[in-house]
């Protein structure tokens, strides 16, 4: 079954600093990787994906993740945070081959201070 | 696009009472996820839809649950009878599988249940 750990489920940073949000998936499959933001009292908005090709990518916000296999991670990063980051962010894989479900991590909680 | 439209946005309700859920996926997506977050156990798929048809409900805590998808465009979760330890928000997305493949699933504004 696929699985995803997100280490660390807080994590703060003065802003300006770099952002590292670690994540380490388990699959069974090929695997598609996601990352969502959640917003206090908001849904998940999507930052970025990755399915194939390119193992560096590039999301909103100015945040990229790189897909790592042989350590089966799927860390994220921004090289400067913003206050406006501060959000809980949560890594997620396909739930199988057909890709429909995603099965998610426990969610890291991003603070930035001034 | 008004998005994943979810109701009611708050609910409090006593133990024992039925309670349900309602989403209003995008028009158009043809995938529905019901999701349940609590601190403790995070974001747990509860049970999805593919053309309004369940395709796993595997989540489903126990047979208080119950989710129906009677048309594309609409969705309910039921509960009955209800709980204390049934306290959480609850996220309704939708998705269209994409042609690469990756489902990008968009979310709800979510249900906070809380139960007494």
């Amino acid at each position: 079954a696929q699985s995803v750990t997100q280490l660390g489920s807080h994590v703060s940073v003065s802003e300006g600093a770099l952002v590292l949000l670690r994540c380490n998936y388990s699959s069974s499959v090929p695997p598609y990787l996601f990352w969502y933001v959640q917003y206090p009292n908001q849904g998940l908005q999507l930052l970025l994906k990755y399915t194939t090709g390119a193992t560096l990518v590039k999301g909103i916000n100015g945040f990229e993740a790189e897909f790592k296999k042989s350590e089966t991670s799927f860390h994220l990063t921004k090289p400067s945070a913003h206050m406006s980051d501060a959000a809980e962010y949560f890594c997620a894989v396909r739930m199988d081959q057909a890709g429909t479900a995603l099965i998610f991590g426990k969610g890291t909680t991003l603070s930035v201070s001034s | 696009d008004a998005g994943v439209i979810q109701s009611p946005r708050h609910e409090v309700t006593e133990m024992g009472q039925e309670v349900t859920l309602r989403c209003k996926p995008i028009s158009g997506h043809n995938s529905l996820f019901w999701y349940r977050q609590t601190m403790m156990r995070g974001l747990e798929l509860l049970i999805y839809f593919n053309n309004n048809v369940p395709i796993d409900d595997s989540g489903m805590p126990e047979d208080r649950f119950s989710a129906k998808m009677p048309n594309a465009s609409f969705s309910t979760l039921k509960i009955q009878p209800s709980e204390p330890r049934d306290s959480a928000v609850y996220f309704c997305a939708s998705s269209s599988l994409g042609a690469s493949g990756a489902n990008v699933l968009t979310f709800g504004a979510g249900s906070r249940l809380t139960v007494l």
